[in-house]
């Protein structure tokens, strides 16, 4: 058990349609990163957060989006659900942000399977 | 320019018998980590083992060691006595200093056979 909890599991929904998948990292970690793994682009960071504020940004959709709250869990918001969106959703938490450190291992979560019908 | 490559899509290995799976790496920054993960059928992603572009010795967890070869860019991971429960696939990553995130291969789908 890495310690970092998604929810949910599994999510079934249909084009067009909105949702919500919740991240809480490890107990001490302030960064937490969301990416995306599907069969045609493999695995792709999407968004990183630091202690409730925006990092960095990777391969995100406009329709995409995330925050992180005060107490550190974070959701990943993706609306305008299209096909293609159907992947399994990653969150990872770090101790740090990174910075000059190369190390700063990330841990992940179960991951949230998406399915838009 | 791809960062990370995994040339392997698919290995076999015999209970109990060593394996190695390949990773090459392309960064022109002299500082970097590299990481392996592990992804059971269960789909979670498993952290195995680091390696820092300047620690002077491989580095071994367990059953897992990188056999990292700076000249040529590459970091092997062995993993020794090969079990059942090895059965998954294995992704390489890589992270450069002031990057967030974690650049990962194309993964290899390792098969141990009874």
């Amino acid at each position: 058990d890495s310690g970092v909890t998604q929810t949910p599991k599994h999510l079934i929904t249909a084009t067009g349609q909105r949702v919500t998948l919740r991240c809480s990292p490890r107990s001490g970690d302030l960064s937490v990163y969301w990416y995306q793994q599907s069969l045609d682009q493999g695995l792709q960071f999407l968004i990183h957060y630091y202690n409730g504020e925006e990092r960095a940004k990777g391969n995100i959709l406009e329709r995409f989006s995330a925050q992180q709250f005060p107490d550190l869990h974070s959701e990943l918001n993706l609306s305008s659900l299209e096909l293609g969106d159907s992947a399994l959703y990653f969150c990872a938490s770090s101790k740090t942000s990174g910075g000059a450190l190369a190390k700063n291992i990330q841990y992940f979560g179960a991951g949230t399977r998406l399915s838009v019908l | 320019a791809q960062k990370i490559t995994q040339t392997q899509p698919g290995m076999f290995v015999q209970e109990k018998e060593a394996v190695t799976l390949d990773c090459t790496y392309d960064t022109s920054d002299p500082s970097y980590g590299l990481f392996w993960y592990k992804q059971p059928s269960s789909g979670e992603m498993i952290f195995l083992i680091y390696q820092g572009s300047y620690d002077q010795q491989n580095a071994t967890e367990g059953r897992y060691s990188l056999n990292f070869q700076k000249a040529r860019k590459s970091a092997n991971l062995v993993i020794s006595a090969s079990q059942l429960g090895d059965s998954a696939m294995y992704f390489c990553a890589m992270r450069e200093p002031g990057a967030n995130n974690l650049f990962f291969g194309t993964g290899t789908r390792l098969t141990v056979i009874p």
